[in-house]
């Protein structure tokens, strides 16, 4: 099946400080979603980018699907930008949602 | 309000006993997913399903039962054959079978064996 890599695992920052978090996939996938999963266990939509960028406020996505891997970019850190951050493909047949391990990120005040 | 419900949103079981945790929505979804995870972990797959009446296991299936009769309805059983059954366990829902379309996720059932 698919797999999903997601680095770096950890990073910590001071508040203000840009991040890019990345995205690696081992297959061809059909569609690609950006997920926050804030201090209380809630997975929130930050995008769905099967291909091409995306921006909403402060956050980014580019998603290269050929070259399958994608970024999601976080500028002006805000202590709340902390949490996990996890990608989601889905495989061929649009069945299955993988999940990649995430990504946990501290922001300092 | 549009969404999907997971209830109730902390359980506790005792050793031995099976659990049935509830996933509603109302987004008028084909397909559901049941996922759980563990402290500092990612998702892993339990079941999901396509349409009313039909589902697959995901990657950890064993010690678990689903039923889909109702569109708007995935419950989870948590079995006793569940070896290591405490976890936090998510539900999502998407538009059409086999379509891609972006998934949206409940606020998850925390699960005790006590």
């Amino acid at each position: 099946g698919i797999q999903v890599e997601q680095s770096p695992p950890d990073l910590i920052l001071q508040e203000g400080a840009n991040s890019t978090l990345r995205c690696n996939f081992s297959d061809s996938v059909n569609n690609l979603q950006w997920f926050h999963q804030n201090p209380w266990g809630q997975l929130i939509n930050l995008f769905y980018i099967p291909s091409g960028t995306k921006q909403n406020g402060r956050l980014s996505a580019t998603t290269v699907a050929t070259e399958r891997y994608s970024l999601l970019y976080i500028s002006s850190s805000q202590t709340t930008d902390s949490g996990v951050y996890f990608c989601a493909v889905r495989d061929s047949s649009a069945s299955k949602i993988i999940f990649g391990s995430g990504t946990r990120l501290s922001i300092r005040p | 309000d549009g969404g999907i419900t997971q209830s109730p949103k902390y359980l506790f079981r005792k050793e031995g006993q099976n659990v049935t945790l509830s996933c509603e929505q109302n987004l008028n979804h084909d397909a559901m997913y049941w996922y759980r995870q563990d402290p500092g972990q990612g998702l892993r797959l339990i079941y999901y399903s396509q349409i009313v009446n039909d589902f697959q296991k995901g990657d950890i299936a064993e010690g678990y039962s689903v039923s889909r009769e109702k569109k708007e309805s995935f419950p989870l059983t948590v079995t006793s054959a569940q070896k290591n059954p405490t976890a936090f366990y998510l539900c999502a829902s998407s538009g059409q079978a086999r379509v891609n379309t972006e998934a949206f996720f409940g606020q998850g059932t925390r699960l005790t064996v006590v």
